[in-house]
Order: structure tokens, then sequence, then C-alpha cells
């Protein structure tokens, strides 16, 4: 079975430049996770999908940071402008779980891409 | 507000020690705890914990879930210096869909 895949593994730019970044979750998973791990510090949430709606965006700076899931396979992320403090992995994750599958214990796991590892000169 | 502890942050022990990682959690709705490895790549899935006081264990790993006061420990027996990595712990929501990081535990393991 294919993993989570991300590109680019590796990205340069300077302050205010604009990035993307790209996902290809698991062949059948609903649920896809963009985060953000700034380094020393655990994955911070910063967008989720459920096939190709948003669930939840709450700590998604709109400003700057921009994600779609247009057909509810891959998904983008998008930073524009950047800035020094976005220097972070961008990490891709996926999972089967869908709305009213409560209390699936089958279907826990979070299966996470290689990351993308954004610094901002 | 949600939120996941882990206790120590940082820890380094010698090859053969035994380590316990600690992590306790405030969620609403919580259903699982998940034990994550992260060396340089993306986090590596360990375990899965949903019931109270059963103990899972693979290989020199082992870990165990306490729904009643809220917390969970991950063991390492016989450490090696492939252990050094970060472990993370997240808690998983009754739905499968929030999940709420911890800060992780950076274990180096010297030779």
């Amino acid at each position: 079975e294919a993993g989570v895949a991300q590109s680019p593994r590796y990205k340069i730019i300077e302050k205010r430049q604009s990035v993307a970044f790209w996902c290809n979750p698991i062949s059948g998973h609903a649920t896809l996770y963009w985060y953000q791990q700034i380094l020393g510090q655990g994955p911070k949430l910063l967008i989720q999908f459920q096939n190709n709606g948003v669930v939840d965006d709450s700590q998604l700076p709109k400003d700057r940071f921009s994600a779609e899931r247009l057909k509810g396979v891959d998904s983008t992320l998008k930073i524009q402008p950047a800035k020094l403090e976005d220097s972070a992995v961008y990490l891709c994750a996926s999972s089967l779980a869908s709305p009213g599958r409560r209390g699936n214990s089958n279907t826990g796991e979070l299966f996470f891409g290689e990351g993308s590892r954004l610094t901002v000169l | 507000e949600d939120k996941v502890v882990q206790s120590p942050l940082s820890l380094v022990v010698h090859e053969g020690d035994t380590v316990t990682l600690n992590c306790s959690y405030e969620v609403t709705n919580f259903r699982s705890l998940l034990w994550y490895k992260q060396e340089k790549k993306a986090p590596t899935f360990l375990f899965m914990l949903t019931s109270s006081g059963i103990e899972k264990k693979s290989g020199r790993l082992s870990s165990i879930l306490d729904k009643k006061e809220l917390f969970s420990i991950l063991n390492i027996t016989a450490t090696q210096t492939g252990d050094s990595a970060v472990y993370l712990c997240v808690s998983r929501d009754n739905y499968g869909q929030n999940f709420v990081f911890g800060p992780g535990t950076r274990l180096s393991v010297l030779p």
C-alpha cells in the first residue's frame, strides 16, 4: 500500500516569497490534515479536511496561509507571503475516520508523509 | 481547551537503561491515546490505547493507559542507540477525527 506522498521535501525561500506544498493521501482516506512542526515542538494542526470540505481551520493564519482539496483527494497548502517564523516542517497526514463512525477503534491511526521542510531566509 | 502534556521533555540515558515516558491529557470526547516515534522524518506509529489497564507490548516497548487518572506511560527496556528519537503522545476523539499532540519527549540514548 502506498503511503502519504508529499512534495517538495525541502524548500528554501526568502521572506515575502510564496511557496506551495502538495500532498497525496493514502487511497481511500477521507480525512486529510496539514500540520506545522517547528523545531523542538510537537505538530500543530493547521487545517483538517473531510473529503473536499474543511472541518477545522481555526489555527490556520488565513492572512497568509491557504489550503484546498478540491476533488477530495490530493491537497495543496500555500503560504504567501512567507515570514521567517514560517520556517518549519509541514506534515501531511491522513486517516480513514469519517463522520458518523463513532467509537470505531479500527481507524484510529494517523498516517504521515515524509514532510516538507521549509526554510525562510 | 484540549491539551496533552508530556514529561520529561528531554531525557539522556545510556544503552541498556530502562526509561519511562509520561503523558497526561485533558481532552473532551476522548477515545484513544496514540504513541508515535519521530526520528528525522515523519512520525511512525507505535501504539494505540483505548482500554484502561491493558498493556500493549512490542518488543522492548510497552505502554498502558489509565483513563481514570487520564495518563499513559511508554516504557522502553534495554534501550539502544536506535531508540533515540522524539516520542509523541497524541489523543484521539470519539469521532476519530480530532488529534491533539503533546510536545514530545526527546530521548537520547548514548552508547
